[in-house]
């Protein structure tokens, strides 16, 4: 079985600050690994997501993850944040051999930009 | 192009009753997941449907059922409502898991159930 865990249920941080959201992951098989945004009232729109290949992926909106396989790790980061950044964000993964819309999700981390 | 789209917004429903939710999927998408989102429990899997037949589900009671429509539009039904059953309840679309494998599930904004 998968399981999510997001280290950190509330980040608060100033505007155009860095700020890293972390994710670790366990499983017993290949995964693939996402990290969807939640704004209030909405549904979850996809930042990134890490397949195959280079460990670092960009996403959007000027965020970034990287995939630490010997950690179990895929944190999300972002050099400098807006207001408009405030969210829910949601780290997933899905079984390598399955389909990708079934997800396992982390509690989620609230972000929270103050100005 | 229309995303994912579900109905309704909003449900107010009475312990006891049956709620019926609604998903279409994005145009071409064959596979819809359901999930729930309730406060507290963070986002849970529901169920799985393509090609009109369920393929997975996750753990839930057998209450909670559903179904796939020729056009891919599906129902989510939940009944004998309970208080726990209040939550925010999101449908996902995605291509069918075939070769090049999907790598993304769009999801609808949602409908908030509250049963009282």
């Amino acid at each position: 079985a998968q399981s999510v865990t997001q280290l950190d249920s509330q980040v608060p941080v100033f505007e155009e600050a860095p700020v890293e959201l972390r994710c670790n992951y366990s499983s017993s098989v290949s995964v693939y690994l996402f990290w969807y945004v939640q704004y209030p009232n909405q549904g979850l729109q996809l930042l990134l997501k890490y397949l195959s290949g280079s460990t670092l992926v960009k996403g959007i909106n000027g965020f970034e993850a990287e995939f630490n396989k010997s950690q179990t790790s895929f944190h999300l980061r972002k050099p400098s944040v807006h207001i408009s950044d405030t969210a829910e964000y949601f780290c997933a993964v899905s079984r390598y051999s399955s389909n990708t819309g079934k997800l396992i999700f982390g509690q989620g981390t609230t972000l929270q930009v103050k100005p | 192009e229309a995303g994912v789209t579900q109905s309704p917004t909003h449900l107010i429903k009475t312990r006891g009753q049956q709620a019926t939710l609604r998903c279409s999927p994005i145009s071409g998408h064959t596979s819809v997941y359901w999930y729930q989102q309730a406060l507290g429990l963070g986002l849970q899997f529901l169920l799985w449907y393509d090609e009109g037949e369920e393929r997975n589900r996750g753990n839930f009671p057998p209450r909670f059922s559903g179904r796939q429509f020729p056009n891919y539009s599906s129902e989510l039904n939940v009944n004998a409502l309970e208080l726990e059953d209040s939550a925010l309840y999101l449908c996902a679309s995605s291509l069918e898991d075939r070769a090049p494998k999907n790598t993304e599930a769009f999801f609808g904004q949602g409908t908030r159930l509250t049963v009282v």
